[in-house]
């Protein structure tokens, strides 16, 4: 079945360092793919998604670009505020439900 | 508008004591579903509920667990004898068609069970 792994944190960065959380996932024909953040103290919220092979998600600064090649959907960004430290889940759908990576813990420092 | 909501925000039991929760999808989201994420981990799916069909209750850890959605609308996730491993925040999500809909996420519910 679909599955995702993602990158282990915690990671921690200083403020405008460029960030990546790798991604990577197997799956039956192209799911969209997700990116989802959870702030401190906040639910969970989509971040960005794409549909399909090729497709770039972006928002927030934040970009993730559908790689069916290298079957992956990493989430870079250029330069990290403070306010982005958060905890990052990749998803994608599954058979009968979405799949949640284990997330990735990102803390910046000022 | 109006996002999911989910109460009670906290709620400390006793072990050995049912308990409640409660979840307010998005007016108009056909399919609700129940999460639980403890310390430090990521999200385990519990339940998913599709309009007026059967739920999906593959994620249910055990048969203490239980959840209805009346109406098509509020859903309650109940859990009956609880234990100390229950202890983590539940959190409910909302979409407006199927599963691979963006789902929206209440601010979820932090069970302890002492």
């Amino acid at each position: 079945g679909n599955s995702v792994t993602q990158m282990e944190g915690p990671v921690t960065l200083s403020e405008e360092a460029f960030l990546t959380i790798n991604c990577t996932y197997t799956a039956t024909g192209y799911p969209s793919l997700f990116w989802y953040v959870q702030y401190p103290g906040e639910g969970l919220q989509l971040l960005l998604k794409a549909t399909k092979a090729d497709d770039k998600g972006s928002n927030k600064g934040f970009e993730a670009t559908y790689r069916k090649e290298t079957t992956s959907f990493h989430l870079e960004k250029g330069s990290v505020q403070v306010s982005d430290s958060a905890v990052y889940f990749c998803a994608l759908p599954g058979a009968s439900k979405i799949i949640f990576g284990s997330g990735t813990r990102l803390s910046i420092r000022p | 508008g109006a996002g999911v909501s989910q109460s009670p925000s906290n709620k400390v039991t006793e072990k050995g004591k049912d308990v409640e929760l409660r979840c307010d999808p998005i007016s108009g989201h056909t399919a609700l579903y129940w999460y639980r994420q403890s310390l430090g981990q990521g999200l385990e799916f519990l339940i998913y509920f599709q309009g007026n069909s059967a739920p999906d209750k593959s994620g249910l850890p055990s048969d203490r667990f239980s959840a209805e959605r009346t109406g098509g609308s509020v859903s309650t996730l109940t859990i009956q004898r609880t234990q100390q491993e229950d202890s983590a925040v539940y959190l409910c999500a909302s979409s407006l068609g199927t599963y691979t809909d963006t789902q929206y996420f209440g601010p979820g519910t932090r069970l302890t069970v002492l």
